[in-house]
């Protein structure tokens, strides 16, 4: 079965500093990838996703991830990070070839972003 | 588009009590899910629906039961609540491309349950 492991459940970063928040999965199979971010109090929303085309994929708010097959990680990045960044952040992958088009979350990554 | 929404956003139960959380989505999508989700242990599908009429077991279907009598809804029900199951609970739904599962989900903004 899948697995999605975050490294880090906090991180912390200055404002205007790089943001890194890192995911790996478990699968020898490329499957789909996705990164949500989660505000206090709101459900998840989709930042971006990769569906086996450019490895290097650019999300909303500025966030891009790559696809490194050979490491099976899927880091999240941003090179400035802004006060409104500051959320939690969960990386996800597909259930390969299953039917009902589940996705395993990781245990997501809390986001500080310090002035 | 509202989107996914849920009904309520917050309630509290006794030991015992039963109730039912409402998911809608005006998006006409296929699959439907609801997840239970607990500080430190990400998102856990509960159950989820492939489409009108069908459902199935997540990785933590004990206790609750579900239904999707019509394509826009999908209904979560807790029989007997117990203080295991306070948790925040999200509805989210996704559609298919050309016949294909897009993994793409879209989420509501949960129901925040406590149990006493």
């Amino acid at each position: 079965a899948q697995s999605v492991t975050q490294l880090g459940s906090h991180v912390s970063v200055s404002e205007g500093a790089l943001v890194l928040l890192r995911c790996n999965y478990s699968s020898s199979v490329p499957p789909y990838l996705f990164w949500y971010v989660q505000y206090p109090n709101q459900g998840l929303q989709l930042l971006l996703k990769y569906t086996s085309a450019a490895t290097l994929v650019k999300g909303i708010n500025g966030f891009e991830a790559e696809f490194k097959k050979s490491e099976t990680s899927f880091h999240l990045t941003k090179p400035s990070a802004h006060m409104s960044d500051a959320a939690e952040y969960f990386c996800a992958v597909s259930e390969h070839y299953n039917q009902g088009g589940k996705l395993i979350f990781g245990q997501g990554t809390e986001l500080s972003v310090k002035p | 588009n509202a989107g996914v929404t849920q009904t309520p956003k917050f309630r509290v139960l006794k030991t015992g009590q039963s109730m039912t959380l409402l998911c809608a989505q005006d998006m006409n999508h296929e699959y439907m899910y609801w997840y239970r989700q607990d500080p430190g242990m990400g998102l856990r599908l509960i159950h989820y629906s492939v489409g009108e009429g069908t459902t199935a077991k997540g990785e933590v279907p004990d206790g609750y039961n579900v239904s999707r009598l019509k394509k826009q809804n999908f209904l979560l029900g807790l029989e007997s609540a117990a203080p295991s199951q306070t948790s925040v609970y999200f509805c989210a739904s996704s559609y298919t491309n050309s016949g294909r599962v897009t993994y793409e989900q879209y989420f509501g903004p949960g129901t925040r349950l406590t149990v006493t």
